[in-house]
């Protein structure tokens, strides 16, 4: 069982739909955890950081995290056609450098 | 200006060559990695350097061997190259502010591809 678990679609959505990406994980001692944004033929863009549980909310983002059931989301509101990319889960533990990445949610906003 | 900038942008090589990868970035940080992607874009991390320090080295073939000149520079030399080294290679900083919060910044990537 991987680490990090997420899955790579592709997901297909009409323009204005909200959108939820998840990831659920194994070890209890990720304590920080972040989503990025993808182009195609780009590097990884930070969108959302979160520490420990709860919500963040930025603009049309919001990340939720649920320790207790190593659960957490993305969700994005009023989809958009530029927020078609791929969507990488990351996380990290206190005191550790390393970073464990989920494999990526490919996403697909139709116009 | 670039916060992580990576040269080449592209590569392409034959087997048994040996090439290097730059990294820099301007952001005043004290760790960098190198990430490799695959075609399922998944990012598995390679190395990771704290003040030159290397302290992830991660489960890589000895012919990848990352040097840190100093903290705003982490380079990555690959000797005889091989087909499955073709990905794309990302640079990474991290940022780790007093409160604790730490995310990385990545480098636009460099695609290698090994004919």
């Amino acid at each position: 069982q991987k680490e990090v678990e997420q899955d790579p679609g592709p997901l297909s959505v009409p323009e204005g739909a909200i959108v939820s990406l998840n990831c659920t994980y194994s070890n209890s001692a990720f304590q920080y955890f972040m989503w990025y944004r993808q182009y195609s033929r780009k590097g990884p863009e930070l969108l959302m950081y979160t520490y420990s549980s709860g919500n963040k909310e930025d603009g049309r983002f919001t990340a939720q995290v649920d320790k207790s059931s190593k659960y957490i989301s993305l969700f994005i509101r009023d989809s958009q056609p530029s927020d078609s990319a791929t969507y990488l889960c990351a996380m990290s533990g206190t005191g550790t450098y390393k970073y464990i990445f989920g494999t990526g949610t490919r996403l697909k906003v139709l116009a | 200006d670039t916060a992580v900038s990576q040269t080449p942008k592209y590569l392409v090589t034959q087997m048994g060559n040996d090439k290097s990868i730059k990294c820099e970035q301007n952001l005043g940080h004290d760790t960098m990695y190198w990430y490799k992607q695959d075609s399922k874009k998944f990012l598995k991390i390679m190395f990771s350097y704290n003040n030159k320090e290397l302290i992830i080295n991660e489960t890589v073939p000895n012919r990848f061997s990352p040097k840190s000149p100093d903290k705003a520079h982490l380079n990555l030399h690959i000797n005889s190259l091989e087909l499955g080294d073709s990905a794309v290679y990302f640079c990474a900083s991290r940022r780790r502010d007093r409160g604790g919060e730490q995310t990385q910044y990545f480098g636009p990537g460099t695609r290698l591809l090994v004919l």
